[in-house]
């Protein structure tokens, strides 16, 4: 079974609009990480946002948002005020707390419009 | 402090050769991770070292190996190239639960 799943394979916003980015996961650890990433077309992976298992509160940083639903095992990103150079590859990623790697989603392709 | 760096960025190999890419992590980092990305599979796990000692194993075969020094750089090597080996192979420098990544190696194999 898919660890991590992103089913919009592309999602379009207008600019200074917000977005949201779907991401599922699955696990029986009570204990995990999971995790936001920005790839442009230069191929880094830039760290967005991280939200712990056991945080009360949706993890923000800046313009990012996680919105968490543990019971529905959902992690989405917001992205609000959205700008050009938001237009990139984002994917979802979870750690399970005693693993040492990451599990990736398929990504989702943003494209901001002006 | 500086961030991941990852050479070369770019390499074109032929069918049956080995290549070796190198990672640099984050001053004071001493785990890194590698991942292979491709249109098909998505981003992969390779392996992870700390401390100069593989910790963790992805399912790839056994062409695909790596190591890391004292000073936590780390090396990846694939020996007897396929075209299927053609990606961006991703180095992550990770501290606790973070990682972050380096730019990538882009390796096209003809």
């Amino acid at each position: 079974a898919q660890k991590i799943t992103q089913t919009q394979p592309g999602m379009f916003v207008q600019e200074k609009e917000a977005v949201t980015l779907d991401c599922t996961y699955d696990t029986s650890d009570p204990s995990y990480g999971l995790f936001w990433y920005k790839q442009p077309s230069s191929g880094e992976m830039i760290f967005l946002i991280y939200q712990g298992s056991y945080d009360q509160q949706n993890a923000t940083e800046g313009r990012y948002s996680l919105n968490f639903q543990k019971a529905r095992k959902s992690a989405n990103l917001v992205i609000s005020a959205s700008q050009l150079g938001d237009s990139a590859m984002y994917f979802c990623a979870m750690r399970e707390i005693g693993a040492n790697n990451l599990f990736f989603g398929t990504g989702t392709r943003l494209t901001v419009i002006p | 402090k500086a961030g991941v760096t990852q050479t070369p960025r770019y390499l074109i190999k032929t069918r049956g050769q080995q290549v070796t890419l190198s990672c640099s992590p984050i001053s004071g980092h001493r785990s890194v991770s590698w991942y292979q990305q491709t249109p098909g599979q998505g981003l992969q796990f390779l392996f992870e070292y700390f401390s100069e000692t593989q910790r963790n194993k992805g399912n790839f075969p056994g062409r695909f190996s790596g190591r890391q020094f004292s000073n936590s750089r780390s090396e990846m090597n694939v020996s007897t190239l396929e075209l299927g080996d053609s990606a961006l192979y991703l180095c992550a420098s990770q501290e606790g639960v973070f990682a972050f990544f380096g730019q990538g190696t882009r390796l096209t194999v003809v």
